[in-house]
């Protein structure tokens, strides 16, 4: 079946060091991926959206990258901060689905100062 | 920026008992969804709804729950008759279109006793 697996379930880093989180996919191979952060008690926020045809993409401080041949997506912060401190979740579309997410269970990020 | 809303923000309910769980999607966007999140577990897909019919559901949902959306703006998640095991945060999302970001309002947390 369908898995999405975020190995590490917490990552502690200091401030102003690059954050690095990282998301496997097996036993299909989506066309896109899909980054959230979800605050405590909060709905999952979209933070980047990367094709099966983009190696990486870009915003702001953020910037994640797609390997269809190790089946791997890497997420970057770089700069951290406090303010980064969350759980970062990434999702890929179920299947031929129109758009149903499957979510991996998540990296909580602290950034300590 | 246009955000999803959810009422309530909290359900309390006696197992057995149906509860509703309200949405109002973003105005202009066209598929809609549900998921749920078990305490410290993956967000889960439940359903998706495009073009006043379910498009999608996940073998989560069963006969017990049902979706409508009965007037143009409101998104509504029924469970008609609630177990102890449907505690839990619900998220509504919308998106514009089919693998486009998702939008995720705050949820309901339900809590039967």
């Amino acid at each position: 079946s369908q898995k999405i697996e975020q190995n590490s379930e917490a990552l502690n880093i200091q401030e102003g060091k690059t954050a690095t989180l990282t998301c496997n996919y097996t036993n299909y191979s989506p066309a896109y991926l899909q980054w959230y952060r979800q605050d405590p008690g909060r709905g999952p926020v979209f933070l980047l959206l990367i094709r099966e045809n983009e190696k990486e993409k870009r915003k702001e401080r953020l910037k994640v990258t797609f390997d269809t041949t190790l089946k791997q997506s890497l997420f970057h912060i770089t700069a951290s901060q406090p303010a980064d401190s969350a759980t970062y979740l990434c999702a890929q579309p179920y299947g031929g689905s129109q758009g149903n997410l499957i979510f991996g269970k998540g990296t909580k990020l602290s950034v300590k100062p | 920026e246009p955000e999803v809303t959810q009422t309530p923000s909290h359900q309390v309910t006696q197992m057995g008992q149906e509860v509703i769980l309200r949405c109002v999607p973003i105005s202009n966007h066209l598929y809609f969804y549900w998921y749920r999140q078990i305490l410290g577990q993956k967000v889960e897909f439940l359903v998706s709804f495009y073009n006043n019919e379910i498009s999608e559901k996940s073998e989560i949902f069963d006969d017990q729950f049902s979706v409508e959306r009965p007037d143009g703006s409101n998104f509504t998640l029924k469970i008609r008759s609630t177990k102890l095991e449907d505690s839990a945060m619900y998220f509504c999302a919308s998106s514009a279109g089919q693998g486009q970001p998702q939008h995720f309002g705050d949820g309901t947390r339900l809590s039967i006793l």
